[in-house]
């Protein structure tokens, strides 16, 4: 199935300052780009997507930049809280069909 | 929200027996999935389907069988569970292909 590979597995930030999870995949048609967030002890919830015919979307403190030329995606989470600590996934649709393949997870953690 | 219900929570089950985890959605969904969550590995495909009667595998399929009975109801089925498989389980669902995904509570199964 399609790889994502997700950078950094771990980071930690100050609140306040801004935090970037890196993903890139194989598959050129590939065209959805989900985030997810998982809380300790939670299921993973979607927090923000991007499809193909984008390069940037924002909502809120969470921006989605894509380059489909290099076969990337980044979350970025400005203005860090310590309610951001958790599990971000990233993930990618094989080609055009159904099957999400996500990324190996990375753990956050925002401190007062 | 999308609701999808996974039982059992919490399961113990020694290695060569039988375990089946349930799951409901109750959203009219086309298509449910069932993940496994390891510690390093992210989420990974098991079995996914687009709907009663159609099963497709995903990337992790060895020792696992699965069916899809109603559009509602997915089982996942270990007949004969190995350690290797314990494991958080997440059920999940989407109305269409690249859509949002709802998880289960997940479910969690010891193999000892």
């Amino acid at each position: 199935g399609e790889q994502v590979e997700q950078l950094p597995s771990i980071l930690r930030v100050q609140e306040g300052s801004s935090a970037s999870i890196n993903c890139s995949y194989e598959d050129s048609a590939s065209n959805y780009f989900p985030w997810y967030k998982q809380e300790p002890g939670e299921n993973p919830k979607l927090i923000i997507d991007i499809r193909s015919n984008m390069e940037r979307k924002q909502i809120q403190e969470l921006i989605v930049l894509l380059d489909k030329k290099a076969k990337r995606f980044s979350l970025h989470i400005t203005d860090t809280q310590p309610g951001d600590s958790a599990m971000y996934f990233c993930a990618a649709s094989v080609g055009t069909g159904s099957k999400l393949s996500f990324g190996k997870g990375a753990k956050l953690t925002v401190s007062p | 929200e999308a609701a999808v219900t996974q039982s059992p929570r919490n399961k113990v089950t020694v290695t060569g027996g039988n375990v089946t985890l349930s799951c409901r959605q109750t959203n009219s969904h086309n298509y449910m999935y069932w993940y496994r969550q390891d510690t390093g590995h992210g989420l990974r495909l098991i079995h996914y389907s687009y709907g009663a009667g159609n099963l497709q595998i995903g990337d992790v399929p060895d020792g696992y069988k699965a069916t899809r009975t109603t559009q509602e109801d997915f089982f996942l089925l270990l007949e004969l569970a190995s350690p290797s498989q314990t494991s958080l389980y997440f059920c999940a669902s989407s109305d269409r292909v690249g859509n949002t995904l709802y998880f289960g509570e997940g479910s969690r199964l010891i193999v000892v």
